[in-house]
């Protein structure tokens, strides 16, 4: 979706570094989910915000941190990278309405050595 | 607890129409989803349904629903090459995340 902005689209790094994934929307959703997808294991969610104050662990928070900055953005820390967090992750924002759905950003490969 | 099924791999020739099938596991989901995953994209969400509805239909696609049996099916009418991808069913129970399931391939062949 046009409207969720990733950075950076590719990193490469080395075990034991930190390293910062960016997500921004211009949707003006509330509601911001971060999801890591490996090939056979589908979608998995790491953390997830309803709002500016608030952060919830989701299925697989170990590992990472995360920061709402302000409603329109949520970043996601690898706080010493390791290499079974190598993975293709996902921004996802969710509207709080009845029919509101989730729009995904186009995603952030990362490879940890 | 929650969870969402769906085979992992479905290959058909080109014209022909694709079915990709899910069950969930929380009767009380108000909506189901269907989203298409192209390589190297991220999810695209092509549909859903509302859960008191049995069938939707958009152009060439049709989504089938039973509540009873929390099915969820996805037709792909004269399937295209275009439509490989790998498509993922999602459930929304209440007001939580939603619960995806591992994704379908659907291969094409020409």
């Amino acid at each position: 979706d046009a409207d969720v902005t990733q950075t950076p689209r590719n990193r490469i790094t080395k075990t034991g570094k930190r390293i910062m994934l960016e997500c921004s929307q211009t949707k003006g959703h509330d509601r911001m989910y971060w999801y890591r997808q490996d090939p056979g294991l589908g979608l998995r969610l790491i953390y997830y915000s309803f709002d500016v104050k608030d952060i919830n662990k989701g299925e697989i928070s170990d590992g990472y941190s995360v920061s709402r900055q302000a409603q329109a953005k949520f970043s996601l820390s690898l706080e010493s990278a390791i290499p079974n967090q190598t993975a293709l992750y996902f921004c996802a924002p969710m509207g709080t309405g009845c029919t509101d759905t989730q729009y995904f950003g186009p995603g952030t490969r990362l490879t940890v050595l | 607890g929650e969870d969402v099924e769906q085979s992992l791999f479905l290959s058909v020739r080109e014209g022909d129409s694709s079915v990709i099938n899910c069950t969930y596991t929380d009767s009380s989901s108000t909506y189901l989803y269907w989203y298409k995953q192209e390589p190297g994209a991220g999810l695209q969400l092509l549909t859903y349904i509302f859960s008191n509805m049995d069938m939707k239909q958009d152009q060439r696609l049709t989504v089938l629903l039973n509540k009873k049996d929390k099915h969820l099916s996805l037709r792909i009418a004269d399937t295209q090459t275009g439509d490989s991808a790998i498509y993922f069913c999602a459930e929304r129970p209440g007001n939580t995340p939603l619960v995806f399931g591992k994704g379908t391939r659907l291969s094409v062949i020409a």
